[in-house]
């Protein structure tokens, strides 16, 4: 069966924190995805991994910043959490190679910033 | 313009209900089209895929796609309270590795 798990379900921080989150899979994927889910905005890509010490920037990456050291683990840094950083944080995976690459998400981190 | 809209709702309808879900999209070029399903403190999962046009059935799901009017559908037949949860359309990039999503729909069956 396949798994993405992410560190933690819940977390509350203030503002100025450093925030790691983790996601670890187990799927051998090269692709790695870190999403933020907002209602009315839906899913929006932060970043982006598609080899170990890779990324790109997606959609919104300003205040975040990622690191790939192992194929099977990304990590999602808020180098200074900010209250707007409130929101569900998604991570995902995905092989490559095929014209549309299904994306296996975790359950999600709910973060609070206070 | 976004390369996915889709209905927001929220949307409610009795058990037993058709439900019609809808997108649409900008890029004449997507060949392929999901639908994620997320239940509440979940993660979003594949649902279902279609390729090109025409319909897809998987039970009581059916997956619908009308290129040349960009619009995407999903429709439940006699709808379940187990089918309540967002419903998301997305559709991959030219790659395959990226994905636009819509915005989600929430669906609420009342038993």
């Amino acid at each position: 069966d396949v798994k993405v798990t992410q560190s933690s379900r819940y977390l509350v921080k203030r503002t100025g924190e450093k925030v790691f989150l983790e996601c670890v899979q187990d799927m051998d994927h090269e692709n790695m995805f870190w999403y933020r889910q907002d209602p009315g905005l839906g899913l929006r890509l932060i970043y982006f991994s598609y080899d170990v010490k890779m990324k790109e920037k997606g959609d919104i990456p300003e205040g975040y910043s990622v690191s790939r050291e192992k194929k099977e683990r990304f990590s999602l840094i808020l180098e200074s959490a900010s209250t707007n950083q409130t929101s569900m944080y998604l991570c995902a995976s995905s092989f490559q190679g095929m014209e549309y690459n299904e994306q296996f998400f975790g359950p999600g981190t709910r973060l609070t910033v206070l | 313009q976004k390369e996915v809209e889709q209905d927001p709702g929220p949307l409610s309808v009795p058990e037993g209900a058709i439900v019609s879900l809808n997108c649409t999209y900008s890029n004449s070029a997507f060949q392929y089209f999901m639908w994620y399903r997320q239940y509440s403190r979940k993660g979003p999962e594949l649902l279902m895929y279609t390729y090109s046009s025409g319909n897809k059935e998987d039970g009581r799901f059916t997956a619908q796609v009308d290129k040349s009017s960009k619009y995407i559908s999903l429709f439940i037949r006699d709808s379940q309270p187990s089918d309540s949860a967002t419903y998301l359309c997305a559709i991959p990039t030219n790659t395959g590795n990226q994905f636009y999503f819509g915005t989600g729909t929430s669906l609420t069956v009342i038993p």
